[in-house]
């Protein structure tokens, strides 16, 4: 079965720009959440789609946004590129289910660097 | 509110030496906990999982961890550190019906030879 992939890999933007991250989770994959890397903060939770819906949202600016396809396949923006958005964005890929069934699978993530 | 500490945000270790990476978690309802891996430039991968089942849980690549109540940690060890353990080590907790786990800050293995 193929992991979760995340175009692209790197991407390098200007300040006041937007972007673009793609996730395709696994197969038969409902859920999908993003997280934010950086070395100062740490692993940061932004949002989480199931179904096409937004089920769970982090502590994140308007600025960041996303939305999930009906194939599971999810995308997220941000607009108005800012100097600290510079960081590891890392999608994973899950059932769906809490409970003991509960597992992530990540994505080798999109390194985004704001100039 | 749940949350997950990483004791020592670097471990250093020799080659053939065991690994201990400590993770302690505070949670108002039992929880699932899990600790992944993350190589340079690659994202999380799942080492093993605790759902209640057992308190010693083994992993991939020889980790395993053991979770005790009463101390509520969840520390990750392994008998004989190899060069290619090399990496970023986080903790995760998941309660109470969440669907979004809470992540501690992440632990650096360092191996020597």
């Amino acid at each position: 079965k193929a992991g979760v992939t995340q175009t692209p890999r790197y991407l390098i933007k200007t300040r006041g720009q937007q972007v673009t991250l793609s996730c395709s989770p696994i197969s038969g994959h409902r859920s999908v959440s993003w997280y934010q890397q950086t070395p100062g903060q740490g692993l940061q939770f932004l949002f989480e789609y199931f179904s096409e819906t937004q089920r769970n949202k982090g502590n994140f600016p308007g600025r960041f946004s996303g939305r999930q396809f009906s194939n599971s396949r999810s995308e997220m923006n941000v607009s108005t590129l800012e100097l600290g958005d510079s960081a590891l964005y890392l999608c994973a890929s899950s059932p769906g289910t809490s409970g003991i069934f509960y597992e992530q699978y990540f994505g080798p993530g999109t390194r985004l660097t704001v100039t | 509110a749940q949350s997950v500490t990483q004791l020592g945000s670097h471990v250093s270790v020799s080659e053939g030496a065991l690994v201990l990476l400590r993770c302690n978690y505070s949670s108002s309802v039992p929880p699932y906990l899990f600790w992944y891996v993350q190589y340079p430039n690659q994202g999380l991968q799942l080492l093993l999982k605790y759902t209640s089942a057992a308190t010693l849980v083994k992993g991939i690549n020889g980790f395993e961890a053991e979770f005790k109540k009463s101390e509520t940690s969840f520390h990750l060890t392994k008998p004989s550190a190899h060069m290619s353990d090399a990496a970023e080590y986080f903790c995760a907790l998941l309660s109470g019906g969440s669907y979004i786990p809470t992540f501690g800050r992440g632990t650096s293995l360092i191996v020597h030879p």
